[in-house]
C-alpha cells in the first residue's frame, strides 16, 4: 500500500516566519503534489513536481515555493507566512511522470495556523 | 478559466436511499475523472475513476457516469449506509504547460441518517 507521510499533523507559526512542510512517499512515485484545502473551495493545486529538482506552478503558487532534492521527498516552503495561509495542506503522489491521468495518493494533511 | 463545478454542496439521505452527486467541467480535452472520499479527519481516498473512452463504470454500490458531450459526470451511491457519510470530491484532468493536472470540485458533504 502506498504510504505518503507528512511531517506534522498540526503546526502553529507566526506571521513572517519561514515555514517548511515536508512530505515523503515510499513507493518510488515520479509525481508529487501540494494542495491546500479550504471549506467550500475543494483542493487547490499549489505546486507539483514530475522529477527530482523539477517543479511546476499550480493554480495558486503565490507566496509558496517547493523543493525536490530527492525523489521520495517534496517540501513546501512558505517564504514569509501570512494569516491568509492558514489552511489544511495536503501532499499527494502518483506513479508516472508527466501524467495526472492516474490515481493520486494523499497524505493525512497538515493543519497550519498562522498567528 | 479552468474549473469543475460540483453540486450539491450538502446532501442528506436516509439509510438505504440512493445519493447522486453531479459535476461539470470546462475543458473539452479532459479525459480522466476520479472521485475521492474524505472521512472526517482523514485523507482523501480514491473510490472510483473513469476515463473518457467509457460512459459508465460500476463498483459494487457505487457507479460513475460520464457525458462528454454535455461535459458532466456523476457519482451514484445505492443502498447508502451510515459509513458512506463523508465529503466527496470530483476531479477532472486538464492540460497545463504540457502536463496534465487535476482540477477538483468544491466537495459534497453527504450525511446518511440511520
Amino acid at each position: 500500500d502506498v504510504k505518503v507521510t507528512q511531517s506534522s499533523r498540526y503546526l502553529v507559526k507566526r506571521t513572517g516566519e519561514k515555514v517548511f512542510l515536508e512530505c515523503v512517499q515510499d513507493m518510488d512515485h515520479e509525481n508529487m503534489f501540494w494542495y491546500r484545502q479550504d471549506p467550500g473551495l475543494g483542493l487547490r493545486l499549489i505546486y507539483f513536481s514530475y522529477d527530482v529538482k523539477m517543479k511546476e506552478k499550480g493554480d495558486i503558487p503565490e507566496g509558496y515555493s517547493v523543493s525536490r532534492e530527492k525523489k521520495e521527498r517534496f517540501s513546501l516552503i512558505l517564504e514569509s507566512a501570512s494569516t491568509n495561509q492558514t489552511s489544511m495542506y495536503l501532499c499527494a503522489s502518483s506513479l508516472f511522470a508527466g501524467d495526472s491521468n492516474q490515481p493520486q495518493h494523499f497524505g493525512d494533511g497538515t493543519r497550519l495556523s498562522i498567528l | 478559466g479552468e474549473n469543475v463545478e460540483q453540486h450539491p454542496s450538502t446532501l442528506s439521505v436516509q439509510e438505504g436511499d440512493s445519493a447522486v452527486i453531479k459535476c461539470t467541467y470546462s475543458d473539452s480535452a479532459s479525459n480522466y475523472f476520479p472521485w475521492y472520499k474524505q472521512e472526517l479527519g482523514k485523507r482523501p481516498q480514491l473510490i472510483i475513476d473513469i476515463r473518457s473512452n467509457v460512459g459508465e463504470k460500476k463498483d459494487q454500490r457505487i457507479a460513475v457516469t460520464l457525458n462528454k458531450t454535455a461535459k458532466h459526470f456523476s457519482l451514484h451511491i445505492t443502498e447508502t449506509q451510515p459509513e458512506d457519510s463523508a465529503v466527496y470530491f470530483c476531479a477532472a484532468s486538464m492540460s497545463s504547460g504540457g502536463y496534465n493536472k487535476l482540477i477538483f470540485g468544491a466537495g459534497t458533504r453527504l450525511a446518511v441518517h440511520p
